[in-house]
C-alpha cells in the first residue's frame, strides 16, 4: 500500500543532542501525525498538525506541517535517553472511513551513541 | 477508563490454520481500526468500523482476513489458512468518533506463523 517516504531510516543519540527527522509523500495530506513506539508497545501520539505551514511544540518536540502539505519534519531538542525508540509519521487523508485510515512512513529508530 | 486493549499479545501457529485476534477498544470509541506493523516496516491499514455503518475493508491483503465487531465494542479479527508471510504485529486502535484524527493504539498481537 501507499507509504510516506520517512528519513532517517535511523540514528544514534547522544544525550543533549538535537535530533531532526522528516517524511515527505507524493499525496497531499490534510493531517499529518508523528509517533512514538517502544518495543512491545502500540504507538502513541506525539504531535498532531492540521494547517499548511503550521508549527507545533510538545515539550521538546517541534514539527511542522510543510506548505505544500507533502512534507513534514520532527525536532527533538536536548535529547535525553529516554527519547530512544521508534518515530513514526503518518499522513491522514480526512477524518472518517478510509479517508481517516493512516498511512504510516517506516519509521526512524532512535538508538543510543556507543 | 482503561486503554485499547488486545489479547492474546502473542501467536504462535502452524501454517495453514486458522487465528482470531481480539481487540477491546476505549468504552465509548465509535471508531475502531486494525493495521498490520511487518518487521521493521510501518503500520499497513487493513479495515476500519465507525457504529454501525458497514465496515471499510478496503485494506485487507487477501479474503483470508475478515473482522467483525460485535455490539459496536469488541472486534475480532480472523485470518484463515494462516501462511507465514502473515507474521506480523497486528495493531487495533480506537477514537471517539470519525472527526477526530486521535487514534489510541493498542500494544498489539505479535503473529507467528511457523
Amino acid at each position: 500500500g501507499q507509504q510516506l517516504n520517512q528519513s532517517p531510516q535511523s540514528m544514534f543519540i547522544q544525550e543533549g543532542e538535537d535530533v531532526s527527522m522528516n517524511c515527505t509523500s507524493s499525496s497531499i495530506f490534510n493531517t499529518w501525525l508523528w509517533y512514538k513506539q517502544d518495543p512491545g508497545e502500540g504507538p502513541v501520539l506525539l504531535i498532531a498538525l492540521y494547517k499548511a505551514g503550521e508549527l507545533t511544540s510538545n515539550g521538546r518536540l517541534t514539527a511542522q506541517f510543510g506548505i505544500t502539505r507533502k512534507d513534514s519534519f520532527l525536532n527533538i531538542s536536548a535529547s535525553i535517553p529516554s527519547d530512544v525508540g521508534i518515530y513514526f509519521c503518518a499522513g491522514q487523508l480526512g477524518y472518517g472511513g478510509s479517508q481517516g485510515n493512516l498511512i504510516f512512513g517506516k519509521g526512524t529508530k532512535l538508538s543510543v551513541k556507543p | 477508563g482503561a486503554g485499547v486493549s488486545q489479547s492474546p499479545s502473542n501467536k504462535v501457529t502452524e501454517k495453514g490454520k486458522d487465528v482470531e485476534l481480539r481487540c477491546d477498544p476505549i468504552s465509548g470509541h465509535t471508531a475502531l481500526y486494525w493495521y498490520r506493523q511487518s518487521l521493521g516496516q510501518g503500520l499497513e491499514f487493513l479495515i476500519y468500523f465507525q457504529g454501525n455503518s458497514a465496515p471499510d475493508k478496503s485494506g485487507l491483503p487477501s479474503d483470508r482476513f475478515s473482522a467483525e465487531r460485535t455490539g459496536g465494542s469488541v472486534s475480532t479479527l480472523t485470518i484463515q489458512r494462516t501462511q507465514q508471510e502473515d507474521s506480523a504485529v497486528y495493531l487495533c486502535a480506537s477514537s471517539s468518533g470519525p472527526e477526530t484524527d486521535t487514534q489510541y493504539f493498542g500494544p498489539g498481537t505479535r503473529l507467528t506463523v511457523l
